[in-house]
């Protein structure tokens, strides 16, 4: 596609809840990255795809969270057992190279969560 | 110590102002240098990528510093368009690392 397409664009979760959030990167991207914003702050990493590999998921805060790209395009990022701190944007960004060296990203839009 | 870190501002200045920010991260080793723009609930954009010898793109200007180890953008004649949160964002080495992201200038152009 023409940019990186995020859904949905906002998720209301009850407390306790499973959530699923999807990312589909630019066509041919082969990095893919979330990160998680919160309000008044900068993005902040959780997890980074080289095609189909997961090569880092030091930043995903806790065991609830787990991300997966199977076929090395679309991602998902599953929260379980939602908790009101899990309440922010989450920013899935691909990028051309494998890092983002020299590139930059293209971020999508993302996903605005909150749990209630 | 944040690996980078910006002055949260917010500045406010009038148009034609000339403004600039400053950011320093801490990795030595960073590689790559980038500032990003986000717009109140939207993604960040990228604005420009920042090169040792320094680099402009209009009204745009970025520094780098090694030695200091900090970055620079100056904006200047500021547009009301301008508006917006400003990010520094630092690729700590060359190899599979992600960006880091400051916490982001944010800068309102008055009329």
């Amino acid at each position: 596609g023409a940019g990186v397409s995020q859904s949905p664009r906002y998720k209301v979760a009850k407390r306790g809840q499973d959530v699923a959030l999807r990312c589909d990167p630019i066509s041919g991207h082969v990095s893919l990255f979330w990160y998680q914003q919160a309000l008044g702050q900068g993005p902040e990493f959780l997890t980074y795809f080289q095609n189909e590999a997961q090569l880092d998921k030091s930043g995903l805060p806790s065991d609830r969270f787990f991300a997966e790209r199977p076929e090395g395009s679309v991602s998902t990022l599953k929260i379980q057992r939602t908790q009101q701190e899990d309440s922010a944007v989450y920013l899935c960004a691909s990028s051309l190279g494998t890092t983002g060296l020299g590139y930059g990203y293209t971020f999508g839009s993302g996903t605005r969560l909150t749990v209630v | 110590r944040k690996e980078v870190e910006q002055d949260p501002g917010p500045f406010n200045v009038p148009e034609g102002a000339t403004v600039a920010f400053n950011c320093t991260y801490s990795n030595s080793a960073s590689q790559s240098f980038f500032w990003y723009r986000q717009d109140c609930r939207k993604e960040p954009k990228l604005l420009m990528s920042v090169y040792s010898s320094g680099n402009e793109d209009g009204r745009f200007t970025a520094q780098l510093n090694r030695a200091s180890q900090y970055i620079s953008l100056l904006i200047r004649d500021s547009k009301l368009s301008d508006s917006a949160t400003y990010l520094c964002v630092v690729n700590v080495n060359s190899g599979n690392t992600p960006l880091v992201f400051g916490k982001g200038t944010r800068l309102s152009v008055i009329a």
